[in-house]
């Protein structure tokens, strides 16, 4: 079974700084695919990056970047210079291969303070 | 123009009653599902269709009733609403179900069971 930790529940960052969200996981599936998603107060979940298991890079889209270590199982994400449309929740996902789902930790929330 | 669509987004219904919420894609993709948000923003599996085909049911009870009439289309029926049922309920659907296979969400539906 996989299983998603996110342990920080809520973080503060001062606008145009960065910020590092921890995402942690377990399982025993060789390949597998992370995912952030971000969900504003309005209550969409929105895709943010993607980092697959056996890519040799860490993903960047934007000012988002992936921190991903296999070794720690860890894949935590960067959000660079925030602005105030950055403060909402985070959620990291991982799916499995031929997973009928993903798996989602239990979220970040983000303000981000002017 | 909406890639994942539901209805309503709103509803609010009597202990007892008998609701349906509406989830339609139009991406063509093979796979879709239902998650539930509860009032700690935990989002968890409900159910899983590929094809048409009822491929996960997460332990929900007998109550809900989920049915795609085609591939396009998830509705999600629930019987005898309880208190507990209030929640955040959101559709998705994925091209497969690949590890490197993100989720596109609905807007979701916020059910309030009074």
């Amino acid at each position: 079974a996989q299983k998603i930790t996110q342990t920080q529940p809520g973080m503060f960052v001062q606008e145009k700084e960065a910020v590092t969200l921890d995402c942690t996981y377990d399982t025993s599936d060789p390949s597998y695919g992370l995912f952030w998603y971000k969900q504003p107060s309005s209550g969409e979940m929105i895709f943010l990056i993607y980092q697959g298991s056996y890519d040799q890079q860490n993903a960047t889209e934007g000012r988002y970047s992936l921190n991903f270590q296999k070794a720690r199982k860890s894949a935590n994400l960067v959000i660079s210079a925030s602005q105030l449309g950055d403060s909402a929740m985070y959620f990291c996902a991982m799916r499995g291969p031929n997973d009928y789902k993903l798996s989602f930790g239990a979220g970040t929330t983000v303000t981000v303070r002017a | 123009d909406t890639a994942v669509s539901q209805t309503p987004k709103y509803l609010v219904t009597q202990m007892g009653n008998d609701k349906s919420i509406k989830c339609e894609q139009n991406l063509g993709h093979d796979t879709m599902y239902w998650y539930k948000q509860d009032s700690k923003k935990f989002l968890k599996i409900m159910f899983s269709y590929n094809n048409k085909e009822l491929i996960i049911n997460e332990t929900v009870p007998n109550r809900f009733s989920p049915k795609s009439p085609d591939k396009a289309h998830l509705n999600l029926h629930i019987n005898s609403l309880e208190l507990g049922d209030s929640a955040v309920y959101f559709c998705a659907s994925s091209p497969g179900i690949r590890a490197n296979t993100e989720a596109f969400f609905g807007q979701g539906t916020r059910l309030t069971v009074v």
